[in-house]
């Protein structure tokens, strides 16, 4: 089972800043199969960024994805006060996806 | 519309047996795979597993095999998961998915919240 850590697990910014979210796995993502949700208090995750660096249908182009292998990046170019959220990276490369532990990006 | 509307909150005891849907709409029930999702009290998201409607073929988690038993029934498009016995620590909000065309989970539905508690 591939095992995906993220950091950091809290990111304190202030809207208009620049976030970076890190993502790596225990072991290569095949096909980049790696996406990045977003999840609000008491909503379902919203998926951002799937294939590590492609953009879900509506989503701002302030978010971005980057990475392959082991070692993957969100970034929000621009901080929005919408955006201050709960970040989950995912791989479903394997016969078993797997989540890391989230992020968690507060205001500042 | 694509939609996954899942069943209501369930308040059970220990030891209780528990079935809740996922009824999908909007789109070809039996193309896509459905992968179920706990997230317990303030934590983050697990993967449970999955299974292919059309053939009700199933993946599990490791830490879920053998706890639960994720079904479908295609008739109905339906995806179901169940418990033959709750214990307190299944207390969770649980999501279904659709795992789409390029095998990422793209349609999320609504939670269930299940709460064991003697």
């Amino acid at each position: 089972e591939i095992v995906l850590t993220q950091s950091p697990g809290t990111l304190s910014l202030s809207p208009g800043e620049r976030a970076t979210l890190s993502c790596r796995a225990s072991q290569s993502v095949s096909s980049s199969y790696l996406a990045w949700y977003q999840q609000k208090p008491g909503q379902a995750p919203r998926l951002l960024i799937y294939g590590a660096s492609s953009r879900a249908t509506g989503i701002p182009d302030r978010f971005s994805g980057s990475g392959s292998g082991t070692d993957f990046t969100l970034t929000i170019s621009r901080l929005e006060p919408e955006d201050f959220a709960v970040y989950y990276c995912q791989q479903y490369g394997s016969s078993r996806d797997t989540f890391g532990q989230g992020t968690k990006l507060e205001i500042k | 519309e694509v939609q996954l509307v899942q069943s209501g909150a369930e308040v059970k005891k220990p030891g209780e047996s528990l079935r809740i849907s996922c009824k999908g709409s909007g789109y070809s029930f039996t193309s896509y795979w459905i992968s179920w999702v706990r997230q317990m009290p303030g934590k983050g998201l697990e993967w449970m597993g999955r299974i292919d409607p059309s053939d009700s073929y199933t993946n599990y988690s490791p830490s879920f095999q053998g706890h639960v038993t994720i079904s479908a029934d295609k008739s109905i498009s339906t995806a179901y998961l169940q418990w033959s016995s709750l214990k307190a620590s299944d207390t969770a909000m649980y999501y279904c998915a659709r795992r789409s065309w390029n095998y990422v989970v793209d349609y999320w539905g609504q939670g269930t919240l299940v709460t064991v508690s003697s």
